[in-house]
């Protein structure tokens, strides 16, 4: 498979704190994208990377991508209670339409 | 501003029934794909359509097939329901990448299947 991992599988902080968390993928890539997922909802899309970027930032989120070691990392800095949600990554390789996401990654931020 | 929108929202079968679902966007995107959803595994594409009149297969598409007649109707399949396929669908769609590549997805709130 190529479907990605996040890391950690699950995370709990205190809001106000940031939260970081992972993603590592298999080949090599066009971009990859960020979704959160609140319980019961679809996805919602949050920022996207191309291969050719090292860093993005949109609002508190900060994403990087290391193509040389295949992993991204988000960040959420300043959380917030209503951050609550699961996180994927989602990848496109060089060739094809086709997405892949990782497991996702649970964050808990307490109020 | 309906974006994505997936019915039925809740559905169960028994084994070897047929049902269909059906997503409709009015975004006039060009790409729509079909998600699973299973626990520990995250989502797996099923099938995909890079326009109207088209489809393509995904990672998991055995046991399902899918119709895309209008551009903003894509349409999943089961002929004859098994166990296996209890999940939550997503259904998504995304404009035509063009020269700045591949745009984001945007996704329906799923489909929660349930096949006895």
């Amino acid at each position: 498979s190529q479907q990605g991992e996040e890391d950690p599988q699950a995370l709990s902080i205190q809001e106000g704190e940031n939260a970081t968390m992972n993603c590592s993928y298999k080949t090599s890539i066009n971009n990859l994208q960020w979704y959160r997922q609140n319980s019961g909802r679809g996805l919602v899309h949050l920022i996207l990377i191309r291969s050719n970027e090292r860093e993005k930032h949109s609002g508190r989120l900060r994403v990087t991508l290391d193509t040389s070691k295949k992993s991204s990392s988000l960040l959420i800095t300043a959380s917030r209670a209503a951050d609550t949600a699961s996180y994927f990554c989602a990848t496109l390789p060089n060739t094809g339409n086709q997405f892949y996401f990782g497991t996702g990654t649970s964050l808990t931020v307490i109020p | 501003n309906a974006g994505v929108t997936q019915t039925p929202k809740f559905r169960v079968l028994k084994t070897g029934q047929s049902m269909t679902l059906l997503c409709a966007q009015d975004m006039n995107h060009e790409y729509m794909y079909w998600y699973r959803q299973d626990p520990g595994m995250g989502l797996r594409l099923i099938h995909y359509s890079v326009g109207e009149g088209t489809t393509a297969k995904g990672e998991v598409p055995d046991g399902y097939n899918v119709s895309r007649l209008k551009k903003q109707n894509f349409l999943l399949g089961l002929e004859s329901a098994a166990p296996s396929q209890t999940s939550v669908y997503f259904c998504a769609s995304s404009q035509y990448p063009g020269t700045s590549g591949h745009q984001p997805q945007h996704f329906g709130d799923g489909t929660r299947l349930s096949i006895l």
